[in-house]
């Protein structure tokens, strides 16, 4: 058992340009899950996968943001024109899921964004 | 009202005391719940899940589950140094067969040699 693998572990970009991270999740999940946190602040809900179907987003996501899990193992999470405000740790989940309610979800390192 | 609430702390322990971890969270909807340790610069590490109500003992920690009062609560029995951490508490929704977790802000704690 590897974990959750996140790629890179830091990225420092300037406003305005687009970034994409990668997440490896635990080889036999089937749920892959994106959130973000920020300083002083638990991790927020951005999006989740269920094998290769994206099944909610959250309203945190604007159309700047895009997932993708093409394959249903690893998944990007693009953001275009990037804002200082999406300054933050991105963090990957993934859980295996075989009954409601049971959901056990391991947290990645994170990729952490700095917009200057 | 946030979905789920903690004390912000700082929760300063002595070594070898119990340190007692508590959240409340808004939606009966919730089914399960999970406490999380995070250290500094670090990713959320899971260390308790509960699903019904009760205790749940795993090693040092015991998390308490009670969904009448919509009370979740995490001990940790002879507190370590190495405990020092920020807690995170989450709730999971099942609403329309999303699974997101929603956090509370988490609680530091301090454990004082």
């Amino acid at each position: 058992d590897t974990g959750v693998s996140q790629d890179p572990r830091h990225k420092i970009t300037k406003r305005g340009q687009n970034v994409t991270f990668r997440c490896d999740p635990i080889s036999e999940h089937n749920r892959l899950y994106w959130y973000r946190q920020t300083l002083g602040q638990g991790p927020e809900f951005l999006t989740y996968f269920q094998n290769e179907a994206q099944l909610e987003k959250s309203r945190l996501l604007s159309d700047r943001f895009s997932a993708e899990r093409p394959k249903g193992s690893f998944s990007t999470l693009e953001i275009q024109r990037t804002e200082q405000g999406d300054s933050a740790m991105y963090l990957c989940a993934s859980s295996l899921v075989v009954t409601s309610g049971y959901n056990e979800q391991f947290f990645g390192p994170g990729t952490r964004l700095t917009v200057l | 009202q946030k979905e789920v609430e903690q004390n912000s702390g700082p929760l300063s322990v002595p070594e070898g005391a119990i340190a007692s971890l508590n959240c409340t969270y808004s939606d009966r909807v919730s089914q399960s719940f999970f406490w999380y340790r995070q250290y500094s610069g670090k990713s959320p590490e899971l260390i308790m899940s509960i699903y019904s109500n009760g205790d749940k003992e795993d090693g040092r920690f015991t998390a308490q589950l009670n969904k009448a009062s919509q009370y979740v609560s995490l001990l940790i029995r002879d507190s370590q140094p190495s405990d020092s951490a920020t807690y995170l508490c989450a709730s999971l929704h099942e609403r329309g067969g999303g699974n997101k977790l929603t956090f509370g802000t988490g609680t530091q704690l301090k454990v004082e040699l």
